[in-house]
């Protein structure tokens, strides 16, 4: 069964630095990977979606890579900004079923200004 | 605008009294799925709907049922609510042309007493 790891669990950092998010999974054998940002209480953004056959995706001042073979995804942040802070959260779906997301257990950013 | 919305946002109920949450989607999208989230447990699927009368189980799916009938909608219902059913309620829709990215609405927090 597919068990997605976030690490951190929390990060707090100063306004301005660049930081890495870290995502990894058990099983190589994915659709795609989503990254997902989630304010407390609220419902959850897509971000980035990176489908199996990629690389990276870029998004403005984010940055999200995968390497399916070692399990691992990062999400990269430039800059960071106060409005940054949020709880990020990564999910694979196998590659038999493309729609079946299994989440990780988020990283709780704090962006202090 | 693409939205996918929730009803009720918020809703604090009694043991046994059947309720139901409402999910609606104006993309088009024939794939919609329930989550729930809880503290320590992250995001679960409890039923998803691959089209109109397609649906199918997720990884909690105990005390629940859904209906799709309109490729619009997809009811998460709770016949007999528990307190172990208190939790927050996210829909999400996602289409295979778009490899799955997922939509979520703004969630529904229900308390069971």
């Amino acid at each position: 069964k597919q068990e997605v790891t976030q690490i951190p669990a929390a990060l707090s950092v100063p306004e301005g630095e660049n930081l890495v998010l870290n995502c990894s999974f058990t099983d190589s054998a994915i659709y795609n990977l989503q990254w997902f940002r989630q304010d407390p209480g609220k419902g959850l953004t897509s971000l980035l979606l990176i489908q199996s056959s990629q690389r990276e995706q870029t998004s403005g001042r984010l940055n999200a890579s995968l390497d399916k073979s070692s399990g691992r995804s990062t999400l990269y942040i430039a800059a960071s900004q106060p409005g940054d802070s949020a709880t990020y959260l990564c999910a694979v779906s196998p590659r038999n079923a493309g729609n079946m997301l299994t989440f990780g257990g988020g990283t709780r950013l704090m962006v202090k200004p | 605008e693409a939205q996918v919305t929730q009803n009720p946002r918020y809703l604090i109920t009694v043991t046994g009294k059947k309720l139901t949450v409402t999910c609606s989607q104006n993309m088009n999208h024939e794939y919609m799925s329930w989550y729930r989230q809880d503290p320590g447990l992250g995001l679960r699927q409890i039923y998803y709907s691959m089209n109109v009368e397609v649906t199918d189980k997720g990884d909690v799916p105990e005390g629940y049922k859904v209906s799709r009938k309109e490729k619009r909608n997809f009811p998460l219902i709770l016949e007999s609510p528990s307190p172990n059913q208190t939790s927050l309620y996210f829909c999400a829709t996602g289409h295979r042309g778009g490899s799955y990215e997922q939509y979520f609405g703004p969630g529904t927090r229900l308390t069971v007493t």
